[in-house]
């Protein structure tokens, strides 16, 4: 089973340019997720998909776009890079049903 | 607000001895509470899942505690191996909201020869 998997995981990016982090999932789940994590802090939300067709903003919306394609994949959008922005990104998916959140393993985002 | 905070920050530990991390929330209203494992490089991995009704849970080596009252879970590691390295992330759920999912900044824990 692939669970939950994250393209790139590696990306280095010059200030104000563009691209989007992929996500897809395998396990048939409601919901989505988009993380990042910064040392010292713990996982902060950026966006969410509730259901195929719906997402909703996090506590650290700006700066980003999301696009739930549809149920497998949810896609994470850096419109014009910032240094801010450098970070790991997590991906996760769960569902209603049984809410432990499955984890993609990261993408390494830098910056410069 | 909810809220979850664990302690210590960070831990090093022999090889072999035991530990316990500390996990409190003001999430409500609750639902369970996880404890996963971030290994350097990986994304988390569930190790256990505590609901309302249970006090005690072991997966292993692992241990982990939930007093619903005081709103306090630990997670205790017995004989301690290097393997055990990593973070442990502390993640309530709440019952309610599409957004329900609240991470503690995690603990560091080395295991040292």
């Amino acid at each position: 089973n692939a669970g939950v998997t994250q393209t790139p995981k590696f990306q280095v990016l010059k200030t104000g340019q563009s691209m989007t982090l992929q996500c897809a999932q395998d396990m048939n789940h409601n919901s989505m997720y988009w993380y990042r994590q910064d040392p010292g802090m713990g996982l902060r939300l950026i966006y969410y998909s509730a259901s195929e067709g719906t997402t909703d903003k996090g506590e650290v919306p700006n700066g980003y776009n999301v696009s739930r394609l549809n149920k497998r994949e949810f896609s994470l959008r850096l419109e014009s890079a910032a240094p801010s922005q450098t970070s790991v990104y997590f991906c996760a998916s769960s569902d209603a049903a049984n809410p432990e959140a499955f984890f993609g393993q990261g993408t390494r985002l830098t910056v410069v | 607000k909810n809220q979850v905070e664990q302690s210590p920050q960070s831990l090093i530990i022999l090889e072999g001895k035991n530990c316990t991390l500390q996990c409190n929330y003001t999430v409500s209203p609750f639902s369970n509470l996880r404890w996963y494992k971030q290994d350097t490089g990986r994304g988390p991995v569930s190790l256990t899942i505590m609901t309302f009704s249970e006090n005690t849970k072991s997966n292993g080596r692992y241990t982990a505690t939930l007093d619903a009252d005081t709103k306090q879970s630990s997670l205790h590691i017995t004989a301690s191996q290097l393997s055990d390295s990593a973070s442990y992330i502390c993640v309530v759920i709440r019952q309610t909201g599409a957004n329900n999912l609240f991470f503690g900044t995690g603990t560091r824990l080395t295991v040292i020869p």
